[in-house]
Order: C-alpha cells, then sequence, then structure tokens
C-alpha cells in the first residue's frame, strides 16, 4: 500500500530553471494539496484541489503552477526557480471532513 | 483566516518522564478539527491524534492525550512515559469543517522540536 508518492527526493536546480515535482495518491482520495516548510515557518499550503478538476490557491501560491491531472495525480510546476523557492516541498491528500492528510515523504529543493 | 500558534519552538524532556506541548488557535467557527503530527528527522509527517471540536471529550492514543479547551482556544498534547523514539518535530494543526474559502484546508503552526534525554 504505497499511499502518496512523491518524486523526485532530492533536487537542485539553477535559478531560471524549470521543474515539476510529481505526486500521486493510490486511496481514491478527493483532495490534494501541496505545502512547503521552511524553518520556523512550519507548513504553508502553495495549492489545493478539492476535487478532479478543480484547484485554488493557498497561503503562498506565486511562482507557482499546478495541475491535477486526474484523480490519482496533482503535480507542482515550478516556471522559474528563485532561490527564495528553496524549501521541503510536501504533497498530501485526503477526504474532506475531519479526515487527517495523509503526507508524501517529501521533496528537498534547493535553488542555487 | 484561521491561525495557529505553537509558543515553544523547543522542549525537553527525560526518557520515562512527562512532557506537555502547547498550541492555541484562532477562529470565529464553531466547528472544525484538530490534529498533532508527529515529524521525526526522516522527514516523514504522522498523525498522532485528533479532535473534534463538538466533542467535548479530549482524545487519546495509548501514551499521547491532549488537553482541549474549546473557549480558551488551546489545545496542548500530553506525552506520559517519554521514549527516545517521540523526538521529533510535533506541529499542531487546524481544519475547518465548515463551507467557505477555509474547508478542507489543513492549517499548521510553527512546530515544536522535542529533545528526550535518556
Amino acid at each position: 500500500n504505497a499511499g502518496v508518492t512523491q518524486t523526485p527526493k532530492f533536487q537542485v536546480l539553477k535559478t531560471g530553471q524549470s521543474m515539476t515535482l510529481q505526486c500521486a495518491q493510490d486511496m481514491n482520495h478527493n483532495s490534494m494539496y501541496w505545502y512547503r516548510q521552511d524553518p520556523g515557518m512550519g507548513l504553508r499550503l502553495i495549492y489545493y484541489s478539492a476535487s478532479e478538476g478543480t484547484t485554488d490557491k493557498g497561503e503562498v501560491p506565486n511562482g507557482y503552477n499546478v495541475s491535477r491531472l486526474n484523480k490519482r495525480e496533482f503535480s507542482l510546476r515550478l516556471e522559474s526557480a528563485a532561490p527564495s523557492q528553496t524549501s521541503v516541498y510536501f504533497c498530501a491528500s485526503s477526504e474532506i471532513g475531519g479526515s487527517p492528510l495523509h503526507f508524501g515523504n517529501g521533496t528537498r529543493l534547493t535553488v542555487t | 483566516a484561521q491561525t495557529v500558534t505553537q509558543s515553544q519552538p523547543e522542549m525537553s524532556v527525560q526518557e520515562a518522564e512527562t512532557v506537555t506541548l502547547s498550541c492555541t488557535y484562532d477562529t470565529s467557527e464553531s466547528d472544525y478539527y484538530l490534529f498533532w503530527y508527529k515529524q521525526p528527522p526522516s522527514r516523514q509527517m504522522i498523525l498522532v491524534i485528533r479532535q473534534e471540536a463538538y466533542k467535548q471529550q479530549n482524545a487519546t492514543e495509548n501514551r499521547f492525550s491532549v488537553n482541549f479547551q474549546k473557549a480558551a482556544k488551546s489545545f496542548s498534547l500530553k506525552i506520559s512515559d517519554s521514549q527516545l523514539g517521540d523526538a521529533a518535530m510535533y506541529f499542531c494543526a487546524y481544519r475547518s469543517a465548515v463551507g467557505g474559502t477555509s474547508y478542507g484546508k489543513l492549517t499548521f503552526g510553527q512546530g515544536t522540536i522535542l529533545t528526550v534525554h535518556p
């Protein structure tokens, strides 16, 4: 039972390069999320998808785009990476209501 | 928008002792859910415990229990009989149960690093 799978685990980019973080879940959840984690700031929501075909901005969406490809997959794209986007990125999924979020293992991204 | 505050950046405890991690939140909603997550050095996010706001009874999961004070908007985590494996970052989180722009989203506190001394 894989749960939430994120790729890659680590990535180093130069300023201005682009990349896509991939996320897939096998729990048939409707909702999917992208968070970033920075020291002293907890996890902050970048984008959110309540269901297939819908996406919504979170707290820190600038510099990112997302695609909810189907119910299973939710990708995060950095079009022109900046050093301020150096962070650990988490994908998560859940059902609505009181269900907890299930997280992937994170991607450590460094932008030089 | 809801906010979650963890005022203790770091805490430490002796093995087998009890420690309490604090969390307060700000909301105008009456229906919501609260969570504690554990993040060990492996970076994995692990659900520790969950509380429904409409339930007065405090949630417990083995050595982990909460003190939920709805009027005070406080949600502390008590770890009893601390073990070396409890050492981790702990995050408090809030999830709205009311429709609107916040519905379904999880808002996290800043985290508390817990060190367990042998």
